[in-house]
């Protein structure tokens, strides 16, 4: 069963720092979503990743997709108390029919 | 365009009870997922259909729980009877395919069984 570790759980941070978040996998993902989901929302769709050392911006965030395709990471310069959520990587499962979650890095920006 | 829409929102019942999650999903999408969130656990596929067809309950976690698809816009989720252990969050989710297309969310039923 192919299971996704996110690191870290928790992230505290004042707003104008910048953080990395990660997601890893023992297996290679064919490819790789990453969702923010806000308090009483449901998770919301920020980027995917498929080739092997793709990077994707957007905005303040970057995406990057590691070389093996078994690793990911978020990157979000100068945080802002926007940014604050549930922040949650996924890939499709081996059989081809349903997302894997990894249980999420939880980011609190202050101001 | 609308979104997925989940109801209720909220539900507080007992223990025992029977509980009915709905949800309509997008029109035009052809996949159907329910999960569950806990702190613990994480966000959890229990079932999800393809065409008003379930093609795989394993998430599901004891004969309590229940899903049906009568039609292509609208599914239920059912717990009977339901237990305290089964507080949670409850989202349904729709997407035009299970792989690279996104998958939409509604904003969930958080379920408390006291």
């Amino acid at each position: 069963t192919q299971l996704l570790e996110q690191s870290p759980q928790f992230l505290s941070i004042q707003e104008g720092e910048n953080l990395t978040v990660y997601c890893n996998s023992s297996s290679v993902f064919s490819s790789l979503q990453w969702y923010r989901q806000e308090p009483g929302e449901g998770p919301v769709l920020l980027v995917t990743v498929v080739t092997g050392g793709e990077v994707k911006k957007l905005k303040r965030l970057t995406f990057q997709f590691g070389d093996a395709r078994k690793d990911s990471s978020l990157h979000i310069t100068a945080a802002q108390p926007g940014d604050t959520g549930l922040y949650l990587c996924a890939s499709i499962n081996q059989a081809g029919t349903a997302l894997i979650f990894g249980k999420g890095t939880t980011l609190s920006v202050s101001s | 365009d609308a979104g997925v829409i989940q109801s209720p929102r909220h539900e507080v019942t007992e223990m025992g009870q029977e509980v009915t999650l709905r949800c309509k999903p997008i029109s035009g999408h052809d996949y159907l997922f329910w999960y569950r969130q806990t702190m613990m656990r994480g966000l959890e596929l229990l079932i999800y259909f393809n065409n008003n067809v379930p093609i795989d309950d394993s998430g599901m976690p004891e004969d309590r729980f229940s899903a049906k698809m009568p039609n292509a816009s609208f599914s239920t989720l059912k717990i009977q009877p339901s237990e305290p252990r089964d507080s949670a969050v409850y989202f349904c989710a729709s997407s035009l395919s299970p792989g690279s297309q996104p998958q939409h969310f509604g904003d969930g039923t958080r379920l408390s069984i006291l």
